[in-house]
């Protein structure tokens, strides 16, 4: 059975520096990847997604995120963070087949002045 | 606007007491979905459906009832709630398998 993993369940970032939040998959193919953000007491919005093509994908609020097939990740990274990022992050993959979304446990995300 | 709808947001109940979470999208999806959200655990799958009266189990039915009898409309039915059903749920719809969820504000549930 494939899986998610994102292997920081808490990270501290100071305002202002660069960002990086890992996820790994197991997964047989290609397989279809998101990043979703949740804000305290908020539900899951979507950052960004990745079907197939450039490996480098843009998302909302500055962020992007890359593929790469050989490593099995999809890292999403913002280069300068703003204390309105802090948030929980979830990393999630699409199954082939009729099968909802699988989503990694999160990282947490705290900003720091 | 596009959405996904759940109600109620907030709902404290006491244990045996049948309870249903109601879940609406506007998007005419084909695919909906409900998840808990527990803390350490991520988002785990409680039922999915495919379409009109197709559903199947996800990694944690047990002690969860859904129907899907209308496109649109997605409940989440605890026939007799316990404490470890204390969670946040989540009800999501995808229009196709590679697409992107769409995801409701979330119901806290309590059971006591």
């Amino acid at each position: 059975a494939q899986s998610v993993t994102q292997p920081d369940i808490h990270i501290t970032v100071s305002e202002g520096a660069s960002l990086e939040l890992r996820c790994n998959y197991s997964y047989g193919a290609t397989p279809y990847l998101f990043w979703y953000v949740q804000s305290p007491g908020q539900g899951l919005q979507l950052l960004l997604k990745y079907f197939s093509g450039d490996t480098l994908v843009q998302g909302i609020k500055g962020f992007e995120a890359e593929f790469k097939r050989s490593q099995s990740s999809f890292n999403l990274r913002k280069p300068s963070v703003h204390w309105s990022d802090a948030a929980e992050y979830f990393c999630a993959v699409a199954r082939l087949g009729n099968t909802p979304l699988v989503f990694g446990k999160g990282t947490r995300l705290s900003v720091i002045a | 606007e596009a959405q996904v709808t759940q109600n109620p947001r907030y709902l404290i109940t006491v244990t045996g007491k049948k309870l249903t979470v109601t879940c609406s999208q506007n998007m005419n999806h084909e695919y909906m979905s409900w998840y808990r959200q527990d803390p350490g655990l991520g988002l785990r799958q409680i039922y999915y459906s495919m379409n009109v009266e197709v559903t199947d189990k996800g990694d944690v039915p047990e002690g969860y009832k859904v129907s899907r009898k209308e496109k649109r409309n997605f409940p989440l039915i605890l026939e007799s709630p316990s404490p470890n059903q204390t969670s946040l749920y989540f009800c999501a719809s995808r229009r196709s398998m590679n697409t992107e969820a769409f995801f409701g504000q979330g119901t806290r549930l309590t059971v006591v």
